[in-house]
Parts: structure tokens; C-alpha cells; sequence
């Protein structure tokens, strides 16, 4: 069975203050990453999918990169903006569905 | 906004009712999901269709049920109702079967089951 684990549950940060989330897995072939943002009351939105170790995408400040064993989402000088839940899922090589994660709150505080 | 759309927003409901939940995907899109996202659970994959047919089952509990309709959209019922059923209800939607790449949500049915 598919596992994801993210860290911390919840991360505070002032405005400007650089940090890394991180997402653990466990799978069998993994087929994809992806990274979601979720605002409250809303529903996940996409961001990245990252396919082999090695791999990184940026978009604006954030920065997502890929090992064999974790991903991690770079937030470089986040804005009160950023502030959001970041949920990371994973596809196995049965394509059978997404995982995901139970997600990173994240408070940016001007 | 995401092109999915989901009905109702809020839905509030007594134990032991039944409730239905709509979504329309996005233009074009054959493949929809539902999943359920509860405080201490996440997302949780529910039940895939694929141009009207099933083609993958999560932990769906046998007092719920889907479908998907000739038009594409979808329907999730919840006969039964429990207090642990209580959560916000996402329906997703992408354009083909295989589970890659991005998956669209709509905002969500929120079920307040007193």
C-alpha cells in the first residue's frame, strides 16, 4: 500500500523567511509526484508533478525537487500570500489512483 | 476557478438520511473522481469512473454510491448517514484514464451530518 507522509503538520514563518516542506513516500514504482495547494474552504489546486529523482520545477517562490525517497517544496522568501495547506500525492506503477498526503499548514505572518 | 463545479456547497442532514452529491467536469474531461477530506483522515480516494464506467474503488463504503451519467456528470449518494460522515466532498476531473499528471477539483460539497 501507497504511504505519504508530510512534515511538520503546520509551519510558521514571517514574511521573507525561507523554509523546505518535505514529503516521504512509500511506493511501488513511483509514476508521479505532484504537489497541491489548498486554501481553506477550497479545493486542491495544482502546482507540480515531478517524474524521476533528480527532477526539479520552480514556479515563483516556490521550488519543488525529487529524490528516491522524499520530495521537498522550497518556499524562497514567502509572502503572507503563500499561506495555504500544500498537500504532496504520489502514482504507483499500477496507475491506480493518487495518494495523498495529509498535507503542511503553512502561516506566513507580514 | 478550476471548470468544475459542484452542488450543493453546504448541505446540512440528520442521521439516517440520504443525501446526493453533484459535480460536472470540466469541458472535455472523461475521467472524474470523488474523495472525501476529513480533519483527521486527508484526501481520500473514494471511487474513479471513466466515460460512464467504474474503473477504480477506494475505501468507498458500501452505504455510498456513484455514477456517471451520458453527459459526463456525476453523482456520489450517501444513504445512511452517519455522524463520521460528516466531511467536504471533492470531485475531480482530467481529460483521459491514466492517473498522471494534473487533476482538477472542484471547491467541494461540505456534509454537516447533526
Amino acid at each position: 500500500e501507497d504511504q505519504v507522509t508530510q512534515s511538520p503538520e503546520a509551519l510558521r514563518l514571517q514574511e521573507g523567511e525561507s523554509s523546505s516542506l518535505n514529503c516521504s513516500y512509500t511506493v511501488s514504482g513511483l509514476r508521479g509526484l505532484f504537489w497541491y495547494r489548498q486554501d481553506p474552504g477550497k479545493g486542491p489546486e495544482f502546482l507540480f508533478t515531478l517524474y524521476s529523482a533528480g527532477e526539479e520545477k520552480e514556479k515563483e517562490r516556490l521550488k519543488a525537487t525529487l529524490t528516491k525517497k522524499e520530495s521537498f517544496l522550497h518556499i524562497t522568501a514567502p509572502k503572507p500570500e503563500d499561506s495555504a495547506t500544500y498537500l504532496c500525492a504520489v502514482v504507483d506503477s499500477g496507475y491506480s489512483t493518487l495518494t495523498f498526503g495529509k498535507g503542511t499548514m503553512l502561516l506566513v505572518s507580514p | 476557478d478550476s471548470g468544475v463545479t459542484q452542488t450543493p456547497k453546504h448541505l446540512i442532514t440528520a442521521t439516517g438520511q440520504r443525501v446526493t452529491l453533484r459535480c460536472s467536469p470540466r469541458s472535455g474531461d472523461l475521467s472524474v473522481y470523488w474523495y472525501q477530506q476529513s480533519l483527521d483522515q486527508g484526501l481520500q480516494f473514494l471511487i474513479q469512473y471513466y466515460n460512464g464506467e467504474e474503473r477504480a474503488k477506494g475505501n468507498i463504503l458500501e452505504r455510498f454510491s456513484a455514477q456517471q451519467f451520458p453527459d459526463l456528470h456525476s453523482e456520489l449518494n450517501l444513504s445512511s448517514l452517519e455522524l463520521g460522515d460528516s466531511a467536504l466532498y471533492f470531485c475531480a476531473s482530467r481529460r483521459g484514464l491514466a492517473n498522471t499528471g494534473e487533476l482538477f477539483f472542484g471547491e467541494g460539497s461540505r456534509l454537516t451530518v447533526l
